[in-house]
């Protein structure tokens, strides 16, 4: 078990630029998760898969945003022409069917100029 | 909607102080509880949770109990050590077929030797 990994861990970029994000879960995880933390604050839910599916966005998760999740295993996370309140930690997490019982990873610090 | 409220940080011990970090809870039906957990540099670990009204969920030595008539879930420890610094987040998910978790801003707890 080599845990929630993401890549890459940091990314800065300048505003109006687009960004990808990758997170690979546990392997045999089913769900999948995204979430947003900004500095000082508890992460925000942004959008869920089972398997391939995405059963959830959350409002937060704007039209520049879209995530995918092909074949049910790695997904992707991209944001098209970033903004300066783009800049987070974005939060990968996957988990069996037992609700609360999420593995988050590492995170990806996205910082916009 | 639902929410949770921590009380601010930073939390400031000394070792072997007894630490108590504050949780209530709002939401429509009968959520289920957790604490997390984020290590400097790591990603967000399940610390403990409870699923039911009276539930003590513990671990590492830390205890929370579900307070239904007083929607809490405060965190405590009898005795912190300098390893225990970090950022506590409390956090719920609602119902038995949710799957978002909805975090509060997060408690900086600092053990000083």
């Amino acid at each position: 078990d080599t845990g929630v990994s993401q890549d890459p861990r940091h990314k800065i970029t300048k505003r109006g630029q687009n960004v990808t994000f990758r997170c690979d879960p546990i392997s045999e995880h089913n769900r999948l998760y995204w979430y947003r933390q900004t500095l000082g604050q508890g992460p925000e839910f942004l959008t869920y898969f089972q398997n391939e599916a995405q059963l959830e966005k959350s409002r937060l998760l704007s039209d520049r945003f879209s995530a995918e999740r092909p074949k049910g295993s790695f997904s992707t996370l991209e944001i098209q022409r970033t903004e300066q309140g783009d800049s987070a930690m974005y939060l990968c997490a996957s988990s069996l069917e037992e609700p609360g019982r999420e593995f988050f990873g590492p995170g990806t610090r996205l910082t916009v100029l | 909607g639902d929410s949770v409220t921590q009380m601010e940080g930073p939390v400031t011990l000394s070792e072997e102080a007894f630490l108590t970090i504050n949780c209530t809870y709002t939401a429509t039906g009968y959520p289920s509880l957790f604490w997390y957990v984020q290590y400097p540099g790591e990603g967000l670990q399940l610390l403990l949770k409870a699923t039911k009204a009276d539930d003590k969920g513990s671990n590492k030595g830390f205890e929370a109990t579900y307070r239904k008539e007083t929607t809490s879930f405060h965190l405590e420890k009898g005795s912190v050590q300098v390893s225990d610094s970090a950022v506590y987040f409390c956090a719920l998910i609602e119902g038995d077929s949710s799957y978002k978790l909805i975090f509060g801003s997060g408690t900086r707890l600092l053990v000083r030797p």
